[in-house]
């Protein structure tokens, strides 16, 4: 069975700072992983989608890695704000049978503050 | 551009009564999925339809059914809500079902009581 994990589980930065959120699953054979942001009491915003064939891709600001073979993934931040402060979950999409589900971590709670 | 809509935004239940949730999606997606939101263990799978006219049971389908008759409508429903599907609901969709990123709709909140 798929596990998907995210440390740390909660992350208080000040403004400006660069920072890290990982993810890591137990299953390698992913099609692809994909981070989103939850901001509280609203829906998931996807963020950066990372197929299995790839090794990173960017979005201003935001960089995510993928390592299928250690089964890890990172979501960098640059010059964080306070707006980034958010819920941010990854999720593994795998099949499951003959068909295909994702698997979420619980989420980094991110602050950033002023 | 809408993406995915749900209704209702939110919901107060007494147990034993019967409830849909509404999901529509504009983007003409094939693939459409229903998942629960609990504090402590996160989002899981409750059904998903990779298509048109056809569902299937994710990790939590007890007490749940879905219909997907077109490819815009895929609604939840609860045949006799009990409290313990007090969550925060979430549709989403994607192109397809393999390879394809994933959006979701903003949520119900639905308590039963």
């Amino acid at each position: 069975k798929q596990e998907v994990t995210q440390i740390p589980a909660a992350l208080s930065v000040p403004e400006g700072e660069n920072l890290v959120l990982n993810c890591s699953f137990t299953d390698s054979a992913i099609y692809n992983l994909q981070w989103f942001r939850q901001d509280p009491g609203k829906g998931l915003t996807s963020l950066l989608l990372i197929q299995s064939s790839q090794r990173e891709q960017t979005s201003g600001r935001l960089n995510a890695s993928l390592d299928k073979s250690s089964g890890r993934s990172t979501l960098y931040i640059a010059a964080s704000q306070p707006g980034d402060s958010a819920t941010y979950l990854c999720a593994v999409r795998l099949t499951w049978g003959s068909n295909y589900k994702l698997t979420f971590g619980k989420g980094t709670l991110l602050t950033v503050n002023p | 551009i809408a993406g995915i809509t749900q209704a209702p935004t939110s919901q107060i239940l007494a147990a034993g009564r019967r409830m849909t949730l509404r999901c529509t999606q504009d983007m003409r997606h094939n693939a459409m999925y229903w998942y629960r939101q609990d504090l402590g263990l996160g989002l899981r799978l409750i059904h998903y339809s990779n298509t048109a006219g056809t569902t299937g049971k994710g990790e939590v389908p007890d007490g749940y059914s879905v219909s997907r008759a077109n490819t815009d409508d895929f609604p939840l429903t609860l045949a006799s809500a009990v409290p313990s599907q007090t969550s925060v609901y979430f549709c989403a969709s994607s192109e397809g079902a393999g390879n394809t990123e994933a959006f979701f709709g903003q949520g119900t909140r639905l308590t039963v009581v």
